[in-house]
């Protein structure tokens, strides 16, 4: 398997244009998740789905995010009017399952910076 | 909310040394504990998983163990590598909502 997939690897936009992220997850897996990694906050979840359902977007800083699963093997995040607080690095992972010891798998990032 | 810390923050070491850190919670609230390595430019990559009160895990000269009453895990590197270097984070996941909640990480340097 080619493990988590996650596209762009880097993103530069300038502020107020939309920006979508792109993951395609393990095959097999049925849960989701989307972080963002700062230095300020370090490892934050955004949102995470199990079997293409949001379980839970407490952490999604506010409503110019946005995140869907239409199927088990796609995921977007999409900011909406991008500002420049946006720029981190968007890590998607993919776990199998809700076993307790089932581990999360990462794929490469997307870095995003936001002009 | 539960907390997780880690300490030190960050660490420098001479090849060959062994080295140990911290990450400690307030509550054992929690499914389990995860170890992760997180090199720079790359992703995290799982070490290990710990549930139960005294559990430990070893995996080559890396070694982890738990104890929830007291509310600390331990990361161990026996004769660190310069390969070692990296970032390790610990995270636990949350009972009940089965979310991660990651600690800040310990930013790990062997010197050659």
């Amino acid at each position: 398997d080619a493990g988590v997939i996650q596209s762009p690897r880097h993103e530069v936009t300038e502020m107020g244009q939309e920006v979508t992220l792109r993951c395609k997850p393990i095959s097999g897996h049925n849960s989701l998740f989307w972080y963002r990694q700062t230095m300020m906050r370090g490892l934050e979840l955004l949102i995470y789905f199990n079997n293409n359902v949001p379980i839970d977007d407490s952490g999604m800083p506010e409503d110019r995010f946005s995140a869907k699963m239409p199927n088990a093997s796609f995921s977007t995040l999409k900011i909406q009017p991008s500002e420049p607080r946006d720029s981190a690095v968007y890590f998607c992972a993919s776990r199998p399952g809700q076993g307790i010891y089932n581990e999360q798998f990462f794929g490469p990032g997307t870095r995003l910076t936001v002009l | 909310i539960l907390n997780v810390e880690q300490s030190p923050q960050s660490l420098h070491v001479q090849e060959g040394d062994s080295t140990n850190f911290t990450c400690s919670f307030p509550s054992s609230n929690f499914y389990a504990l995860h170890w992760y390595r997180w090199e720079t430019a790359k992703s995290p990559e799982a070490l290990f998983v710990m549930t139960l009160n005294g559990d430990e895990k070893k995996k080559g000269r890396i070694s982890a163990t738990l104890n929830t009453k007291e509310g600390y895990s331990y990361l161990y590197i026996k004769g660190s590598q310069p390969e070692d270097s990296a970032t390790y984070l610990c995270a636990l996941l949350n009972s009940g909502t089965y979310k991660y909640i990651f600690g800040t990480g310990t930013r790990l340097k062997v010197l050659a």
